[in-house]
């Protein structure tokens, strides 16, 4: 099972929109919408920001949505913040209780 | 409040085995599946496998399988992954993490991370 393709990098001004891609396959990510978001500050747990593709955990902001389409899946950060700055994680259900985890995405406040 | 405490860093031989703990407290043991995660130094989160608490259960990333063995003590909510063989790639920060076995509800609440350095 390979990894979920995301970008290495993304940037962002405060404010601004910014969206991470994590492209699977059509075993993973385009079979099951079973997608979820992680933000990752260093030395701290993952904390869980989307599941089911689009749903929120309570006490997660509404400035983090999620979405899908085929092969890949999306998370988008609205009104852009320092504290946003963190490596982010997209994970896909990928059939028989497996699960696999994207590359990663370091995410950069301007 | 729902916790998942992990057991301490370790130091290992290559070769050795190491046996890391996440202890579950604040909600009902059998009502979440339990996952276990790690990170290599600079690199991204792995998934490694996962346990059903209540039937005892598991299924793995076919890069671990008959490496890791993940087991559970019902009687103390703790839930033990074995990894063997070490090699130095398996230094690592390694997570254990929990899903709803009944709703989509996944990784919700993370273990705090137990280093494991392979080093001759």
């Amino acid at each position: 099972q390979s990894a979920l393709t995301q970008p290495a990098s993304v940037s962002g001004s405060p404010g601004q929109s910014i969206t991470i891609s994590c492209t699977g396959t059509s075993s993973d990510v385009g079979n099951y919408n079973l997608v979820s978001w992680y933000q990752h500050h260093p030395d701290k747990a993952p904390k869980l920001m989307i599941y089911e593709v689009t749903k929120r955990p309570s006490g997660v902001s509404a400035r983090f949505s999620g979405s899908k389409s085929g092969n890949t899946a999306s998370l988008t950060i609205s009104g852009l913040q320092a504290e946003d700055e963190a490596d982010y994680y997209c994970c896909s259900y990928a059939r028989s209780s497996t699960y696999v985890f994207g590359t990663g995405t370091k995410v950069t406040v301007l | 409040q729902v916790q998942l405490v992990q057991s301490g860093a370790e130091v290992k031989k290559p070769g050795a085995s190491v046996k890391v703990s996440c202890k579950a407290s604040g909600y009902t043991f059998s009502n979440y599946f339990i996952h276990w995660v790690r990170q290599a130094p600079g690199q991204g989160l792995e998934w490694m496998g996962l346990i059903n608490p209540s039937g005892g259960s598991s299924t793995f990333a076919q890069k671990f399988q008959g490496r890791v063995t993940l087991t559970r003590d019902t009687s103390t909510s703790v839930v033990y992954m074995e990894l063997s063989s070490l090699r130095s790639d398996d230094t690592a920060v390694y997570y254990c993490a929990r899903e709803a076995v009944d709703t989509t509800l996944v990784h919700d609440y993370w273990g705090q991370g137990t280093l494991i350095t392979v080093s001759s």
